[in-house]
């Protein structure tokens, strides 16, 4: 059972413009959700997150939200650059348990 | 930010013969780690978790006697594939969760991973 859904597998956007990214999850003790940024043969690394006490977190380009009671998260990148493309993945916990990945979202940005 | 290593990167192998793959913390201490696997454009799996010093946790489906998991200090934990065969080739990536300084506890940072061939 998915407990983590990106239910968009790719998405394309131009240089410049807004990409959002878009996570559900069906479990609602999750309290830690976390993005994470993949490159082809390459582990994923660590973007940004958000713990369930918050509903924004900004860090730069990248701004994570979070609606609870929706159980959605979302990931804006503002500008984005060619270099963001990428899969990215959400990720969700409980407490100090292991992250539940979703399937990932394959984002390109066109110059 | 706190650094997973992982070696090899990359290993060829015949049927039969047993991969070790080792995933390092280069920078701060992990008390757990975690072993994924990922298949083509599907999500990463949670194989296993290993604490220090203890027995791995293996997820239901994954065979704990033909995935061996030792995690023998805070910063090295191996998986070693057994009597390997061309269905488990596949992209395999460690974890690491710690208290890197300035990281955050709830953070995993992974390693680079590591495609295994098996032929």
């Amino acid at each position: 059972d998915q407990q983590v859904k990106q239910n968009s597998p790719s998405l394309s956007v131009q240089e410049g413009r807004i990409s959002i990214l878009n996570c559900d999850y069906t479990n609602s003790m999750f309290d830690y959700f976390l993005w994470y940024k993949k490159y082809p043969a390459e582990g994923p690394t660590f973007l940004i997150s958000i713990s369930s006490i918050k509903d924004k977190n900004e860090d730069g380009r990248f701004t994570v939200f979070l609606n609870k009671s929706a159980k959605h998260l979302s990931l804006h990148i503002v500008p984005s650059q060619p270099g963001d493309s990428a899969v990215y993945f959400c990720a969700a916990k409980t407490g100090a348990n292991n992250l539940f990945f979703g399937t990932g979202t394959r984002l390109t940005v066109i110059p | 930010g706190a650094v997973v290593s992982q070696h090899p990167s990359r290993v060829i192998c015949k049927s039969g013969t047993s991969v070790k793959i080792e995933c390092r913390s280069l920078d701060f201490q992990a008390t757990t780690m975690f072993w994924y696997r990922q298949f083509p454009k599907q999500s990463l799996m949670l194989m296993a978790t290993s604490n220090e010093g203890s027995k791995a946790t293996y997820e239901q489906g994954v065979e704990k006697d033909k995935f061996l998991i030792n995690h023998a200090s805070l910063t090295l934990s191996t998986l070693t594939v057994t009597s390997a065969h061309p269905e488990d080739s596949s992209f395999y990536i460690c974890s690491a969760r710690g208290d890197p300084s300035g990281g955050r506890q709830e953070t995993q940072y992974f390693g680079p991973g590591t495609r295994l061939l098996v032929l």
